[in-house]
């Protein structure tokens, strides 16, 4: 099983739709999560920091389950220019240090 | 302002060469990144500076050498890379909780394309 695993994608969405995208973790120590996005040939960008009360800007909602150990993001009334990759990015600490892993990605079209 | 700033934004190399990236901020981060990404592919952690001493190097071989001279630069140097080695190269940079040794949120450069022939 991957340390960081993220819905399969690609989603297909019209302009105005709500999509949601989650991302498992399975190591219980791991202590900070973050989605960025990432346009084609681009580098990532932080899209928000996910916390146990849940976050909100505009249209997006990050929500972490820590209990169930996964993170979700939510996105509402779709742009064409939401279009891109979402990547769920996990921070954990072990023996060894800290670890930082980025899901697969999930790659998201939103069409007029 | 969180910008990270990396050169060359392209390279093209042969096996037998030697060449560096570089990465620079300047917004007091005191832990920088170097992480390799393919094509389709998430990005790989590659190397972790941690107030300017290297914390983490996650396998990488010998071919690819980090340096970081300031707590504001950060090189990967290269030499007979393979062709596998062919990809888009990122640093990013962050607050460093030392205390808490997780990192802060990362912040990406727009990467260093690199092409080995």
């Amino acid at each position: 099983r991957k340390e960081v695993e993220q819905d399969p994608g690609p989603f297909n969405v019209p302009e105005g739709a709500t999509v949601a995208f989650n991302c498992t973790y399975s190591n219980s120590a791991s202590q900070s999560f973050f989605w960025y996005r990432q346009d084609c040939r681009k580098e990532p960008k932080l899209l928000m920091s996910v916390y146990s009360s849940g976050n909100e800007d505009g249209r997006f909602t990050a929500q972490l389950n820590r209990a169930s150990q996964y993170i979700s993001l939510l996105i509402r009334d779709s742009k064409l220019s939401d279009s891109a990759t979402y990547l769920c990015v996990v921070n954990s600490v072990n023996t060894g240090g800290f670890k930082t892993i980025f899901g697969a990605g999930t790659r998201l079209f939103v069409k007029a | 302002d969180t910008e990270v700033t990396q050169t060359p934004k392209h390279l093209v190399m042969g096996m037998t060469n030697k060449k560096s990236l570089k990465c620079e901020q300047h917004m007091g981060h005191r832990a920088m990144y170097w992480y390799k990404q393919k094509a389709k592919k998430p990005p790989e952690l590659m190397f972790v500076y941690s107030y300017e001493k290297l914390s983490i190097n996650e396998s990488v071989p010998s071919r690819f050498s980090p340096e970081c001279p300031n707590s504001s630069l950060l090189n990967l140097h290269l030499h007979a890379l393979q062709p596998e080695d062919s990809a888009l190269y990122l640093c990013a940079s962050s607050q460093d909780r030392a205390g808490a040794g997780v990192p802060d949120t990362q912040y990406f450069g727009p990467g260093t394309r690199l092409t080995v022939l």
